[in-house]
């Protein structure tokens, strides 16, 4: 059984580029959360979905940032116009049900670096 | 909303050593899970250990176990008989398990842990 799957693992954009973000669920998981890592610090949710349902995006900037997970096909973060303060690493998480008793398995991360 | 504090940015310890690395945390919350994660060079999050806030028997795998005060907020992770793998960064986190409640994971800062050979 495969584990969480991310990709790119790096990604480099230059300022004013959208930024693509791909995560591939366990099988079986229908339940995704990204978080965001600046550098030196802990990880910071950003949204959780369930398939075609924005479940809580209350970490997510107001501008900018997006995410999808669309009855098929992997959750897509989506950053458009990036900037410097961007640069960061994105985690994808994923459990086979919410509630009580979920168990979050993490993806390797995306790097992505703006220039 | 709740936060969580790891005071020790960086800690050392020589290899077949013990260590512990210290948590707190904050929440009007009664019922909720805690968990110490691994993060190696790789960026690679690893869950190390759970802890369920109703229980009140400390966690243990293998050499890690943890010290749960709940009156106390604290969440400390010891490491028995260090190795040299054990060397990462260590993330405790907070999720709520009430009815309802969000299922996001609330991390902590980070400690860096170095092993001495």
């Amino acid at each position: 059984n495969a584990g969480v799957m991310q990709n790119p693992r790096h990604l480099v954009r230059r300022r004013g580029q959208e930024a693509r973000l791909r995560c591939s669920p366990m099988k079986g998981h229908s339940h995704v959360y990204w978080y965001r890592q600046l550098p030196e610090e802990g990880l910071k949710f950003m949204v959780y979905l369930q398939k075609e349902n924005i479940i809580d995006e209350s970490g997510m900037p107001k501008e900018r940032f997006s995410a999808e997970f669309p009855k098929e096909g992997p959750s897509i973060l989506r950053i458009q116009q990036v900037v410097r303060g961007d640069s960061a690493a994105y985690f994808c998480a994923s459990s086979p049900y919410g509630g009580r008793y979920n168990e979050q398995f993490f993806g390797p991360g995306t790097r992505l670096t703006v220039l | 909303a709740q936060t969580v504090t790891q005071s020790q940015p960086e800690m050392s310890v020589q290899e077949a050593e013990t260590v512990t690395l210290s948590c707190t945390y904050d929440t009007s919350e009664s019922d909720y899970y805690l968990f110490w994660y691994k993060q190696p060079p790789s960026r690679q999050m690893i869950l190390v250990i759970r802890q369920e806030a109703y229980k009140q028997q400390n966690a243990t795998e293998n050499r890690f176990s943890v010290n749960f005060q709940k009156a106390a907020k604290s969440f400390s992770l010891k490491i028995s008989d260090s190795q040299l793998g054990d060397a990462a960064m260590y993330f405790c986190a907070y999720r709520s398990a009430g009815v309802g409640a969000g299922n996001m994971l609330t991390f902590g800062g980070g400690t860096r842990l170095m092993v001495k050979p």
